[in-house]
């Protein structure tokens, strides 16, 4: 079946520093991804949706200087957190659109901000 | 607004105790119901898709129905391992993101 391939799993870093996440489709093309953030107990919150060679698009609330997403190609998106803080700390997840077949989901990033 | 209340929060039962999950929903242009299974630390492992009132879907202990304003997933004889928080999103009919509900945290204990 379709895989994303999702990694760092888990990364602490210090206040005012950058972090990049990528996703990357092992066996098939992404033309569109989603980028999610989940807090304790809470559901997945949609950050932005990305399509390759276009600029990301946004959720309102969510800050696109401080998120920011790449998709230059068909394989791989990418989310860089920059300047992160503390209240940035939370798990992030990417999927992939499959089409009518739904939705395949990466494996999480645990990101802790110190 | 498009909204997905999942209940209960949490739910324990002992191993072979059946149960059913609750989703309800409300969305203007649904274009799927989706039945995710996520474990501690993991990304969301998909179960099922459901896309009109009546359909069922069925795999290993678990089935899923859908009605015009909620669905249903039904756990049959569980195992320690079923234990694990199950999603339930609705596809927008025009975006195509996911809207997802809290989640119930299954326990299943032996």
């Amino acid at each position: 079946g379709a895989v994303v391939s999702q990694h760092p799993s888990r990364v602490i870093c210090k206040s005012g520093t950058s972090v990049k996440i990528e996703c990357r489709s092992l066996d098939f093309q992404a033309t569109t991804m989603f980028w999610y953030r989940q807090f304790p107990k809470q559901s997945l919150m949609l950050m932005a949706t990305s399509n390759e060679g276009s600029k990301a698009t946004y959720e309102q609330g969510v800050e696109k200087d401080k998120f920011l997403i790449n998709h230059a190609s068909l394989t791989l998106s990418t989310l860089t957190v920059t300047s992160a803080h503390p209240e940035d700390s939370s798990f992030y997840i990417c999927s992939a659109s499959m089409g009518r077949d739904g939705y395949t989901f990466g494996s999480g990033t645990r990101l802790t901000v110190v | 607004e498009d909204q997905v209340t999942q209940s209960p929060e949490a739910l324990r039962l002992q191993e072979g105790e059946s149960s059913s999950l609750n989703c309800s929903y409300t969305v203007s242009g649904l274009r799927g119901l989706f039945w995710y299974r996520q474990d501690p630390g993991k990304g969301p492992e998909f179960l099922f898709t459901l896309y009109s009132a009546g359909e069922e879907k069925e795999k290993e202990r678990l089935k899923a129905t859908l009605t015009k304003k909620e669905s249903f997933l039904h756990i049959t004889a569980p195992k320690p391992e079923d234990s694990a928080t199950y999603l339930c999103a609705v596809r927008r009919g025009s975006q195509g993101n996911l809207i997802f509900g809290k989640g119930t945290k299954l326990s299943v204990k032996p």
